[in-house]
């Protein structure tokens, strides 16, 4: 069963755009939300996380947003660039210090 | 610091033989992944160890998948005998869970192909 879900498998957006990742969860029990990036022949890398107690955290051109009743996160970048380009995956934790639960991963393109 | 180290990065092999993975996490972090990604499942994740001592191998798909951390700072992963189905990328992970955020850094991974 997958516990943490990107239903998307690609995105495509124009440069100077919005690009919205989306992702949903199914365990209650998960407080902690990360979403990390990846570039071909590269491993993924950090890039925001959120815990449950905020609905709402921002890091320059990305912020992530969290809707616990609905068990939904969304990454914003705003304005996106082609340097964006790259897999994007969220990850999940029940608890700080437990193991991360990945999805499969949403294949950004940013277009010039 | 030059992050988590992985080799080899490609493997090529042939059905039924053993292939080793290596992984060397950074220098004090206490918790150590396993994770294998492929087009399907996405990040998968194997096993983890904190402070060597393997914690959860649920993710291991069977026993032909065995991981060891002898010491701090080196962890293989060894499939025997492999199958095609093992072609995937395998990475490795570590975390200092001392650093008050759930944060792994990642190696750049082992491409195995099995043919």
């Amino acid at each position: 069963d997958q516990q943490v879900k990107q239903n998307s498998p690609s995105l495509s957006v124009q440069e100077g755009r919005i690009s919205i990742l989306n992702c949903d969860y199914t365990n209650s029990m998960f407080d902690y939300f990360l979403w990390y990036k990846k570039y071909p022949a590269e491993g993924p890398t950090f890039l925001i996380s959120i815990s449950s107690i905020k609905d709402k955290n921002e890091d320059g051109r990305f912020t992530v947003f969290l809707n616990k009743s609905a068990k939904h996160l969304s990454l914003h970048i705003v304005p996106s660039q082609p340097g964006d380009s790259a897999v994007y995956f969220c990850a999940a934790s029940a608890g700080i210090g437990n193991k991360l639960v990945f999805g499969a991963g949403t294949i950004l393109r940013v277009k010039s | 610091d030059a992050g988590v180290i992985q080799s080899p990065r490609h493997e090529v092999t042939e059905m039924g033989q053993e292939v080793t993975l290596r992984c060397k996490p950074i220098s004090g972090h206490d918790y150590l992944f396993w994770y294998r990604q492929t087009m399907m499942r996405g990040l998968e994740l194997l096993i983890y160890f904190n402070n060597n001592v393997p914690i959860d191998d649920s993710g291991m798909p069977e026993d032909r998948f065995s991981a060891k951390m002898p010491n701090a700072s080196f962890s293989t992963l060894k499939i025997q005998p492999s199958e095609p189905r093992d072609s995937a990328v395998y990475f490795c992970a570590s975390r200092d869970v001392n650093s008050g955020a759930n944060v792994l850094t990642f190696g750049a991974g082992s491409r195995l192909t099995v043919l």
